[in-house]
């Protein structure tokens, strides 16, 4: 099956600061989401983007399909931005719903 | 966004009792829910694809016998951990798809933990 890998595995930040996380898929997607579980374990969504760029607020998100990577930029972070940030993505040729996450990047961001 | 729904948040049982878990999609109709696990500090795993008026597809290593999912409705799915034992312990998430199709949408999620 795919392999998603996250990185950095661990990030920590002081306020204002900004991020780049990134996420690698081993083969062909249909589908890449990007997640934020907050403490509760609530899995947000921030983006859905197979391909190009998006941007919502403080965060954006690039995916280069061809290259098989995913970039999720962060800018002048909050410490309600800590949490866990979970990349997932859906294999092509396999059904919609099945997506493989990535092992996360646990970011925390002080005051 | 499309909003699911999960219930109880947190259960506590004792070992050998069975568990029901309930996911429901508030806003839309899902054929298709997915069920998810997740350790401590580990990321999910997905378990089984519910189908609504079909059985349930489950993943590899996934005993079906433990856990038994039900759709009984467009916009509602159980799990139920049957004989539950300490082992079982972990989050529950279950997730639909949107109006899209393609991005699904994660509820609140189950903690169980088994005594």
């Amino acid at each position: 099956g795919i392999q998603v890998e996250q990185s950095p595995p661990d990030l920590i930040l002081q306020e204002g600061a900004n991020s780049t996380l990134r996420c690698n898929f081993s083969d062909s997607v249909n589908n890449l989401q990007w997640f934020h579980q907050n403490p509760w374990g609530q899995l947000i969504n921030l983006f859905y983007i197979p391909s190009g760029t998006k941007q919502n607020g403080r965060l954006s998100a690039t995916t280069v399909a061809t290259e098989r990577y995913s970039l999720l930029y962060i800018s002048s972070s909050q410490t309600t931005d800590s949490g866990v940030y979970f990349c997932a993505v859906v294999e092509g040729g396999t059904s919609y719903g099945k997506l493989t996450f990535g092992q996360g990047t646990i970011l925390t961001v002080h005051p | 966004g499309a909003v699911v729904s999960q219930h109880p948040s947190r259960v506590i049982c004792k070992s050998g009792t069975s568990v029901k878990i309930e996911c429901r999609s508030l806003d839309f109709q899902a054929t298709t829910m997915f069920w998810y696990r997740q350790f401590p500090k580990q990321s999910l795993m997905l378990m089984a694809t519910s189908n609504e008026g079909s059985k349930a597809t489950y993943e590899q290593g996934v005993e079906k016998d433990k856990f038994l999912i039900n759709h009984a409705s467009l916009t509602l799915s159980t799990l139920t951990v049957t004989s539950a034992h300490p082992e079982d312990s972990s989050f529950y998430i279950c997730s639909a798809p949107g109006r899209g199709v393609w991005e699904q949408y994660f509820g609140p999620g189950t903690r169980l933990t088994v005594t």
